[in-house]
């Protein structure tokens, strides 16, 4: 039973475009949601994170937006660069699992120059 | 600085036999948790050390079984190895219950091959 999934494999944006990635969970009980980005032959790396009590979280380039209702989460990254190309993940914790993380597939995006 | 350092970085071990992986935790950290990543997947939580005690497990047999060390590094066993055990095997370091997002970095990984 997949409780965090990321739908789209992969995704291909130009550059200076909006990239948008999707993630959607099935427990209500996930409070606090991640990105992770990872480079190959890297560990993955923190991104951006939302807490469940808002909706919105914004740093520089990259937004996550958090829609409890439908159980949806997505990441806006604006303007896309070359350099953002990676495979992003997304994640979801709850507080009586400790910092416990639970991984979607991932999506591979690749910004063309 | 150093990050999290995991060794080795790549092995080839036959079905069966058992393979143990190594952690040292970022400087300052004292949690090590491991994750499984199979080729095309998410990273899968196996089981989380505080205190050189297992204080979380995710949904992985026995066969899988863990150590940390009084200088809070971190051994991963694997027993009985078989061909879907092949995986990156991630270790995450962070400092006591802090969340997911202060700290919580990954190594960059050992690639296992079980053939």
């Amino acid at each position: 039973d997949q409780q965090v999934k990321q739908n789209s494999p992969s995704l291909s944006v130009q550059e200076g475009r909006i990239s948008i990635l999707n993630c959607d969970y099935t427990n209500s009980m996930f409070d606090y949601f991640l990105w992770y980005k990872k480079y190959p032959a890297e560990g993955p790396t923190f991104l951006i994170s939302i807490s469940s009590i808002k909706d919105k979280n914004e740093d520089g380039r990259f937004t996550v937006f958090l829609n409890k209702s439908a159980k949806h989460l997505s990441l806006h990254i604006v303007p896309s660069q070359p350099g953002d190309s990676a495979v992003y993940f997304c994640a979801a914790s709850y507080n009586n699992a400790g910092n416990m993380l639970t991984f979607g597939g991932g999506t591979r995006l690749m910004v063309k120059p | 600085d150093a990050g999290v350092t995991q060794s080795p970085t790549h092995l080839i071990k036959t079905r069966g036999q058992q393979v143990t992986l190594r952690c040292s935790p970022k400087s300052g950290h004292d949690t090590v948790s491991w994750y499984q990543q199979a080729l095309g997947q998410g990273p899968q939580f196996i089981f989380q050390y505080y205190e050189e005690e297992e204080r979380q497990r995710g949904n992985f047999p026995d066969r899988f079984s863990g150590h940390q060390f009084p200088n809070y590094s971190s051994e991963l066993n694997v027993n009985a190895l078989l061909l879907g055990d092949s995986a990156l095997y991630l270790c995450a370091s962070s400092l006591g219950d802090a969340l997911p997002n202060y700290g919580y970095t990954f190594g960059s990984g050992t690639r296992l091959t079980v053939v």
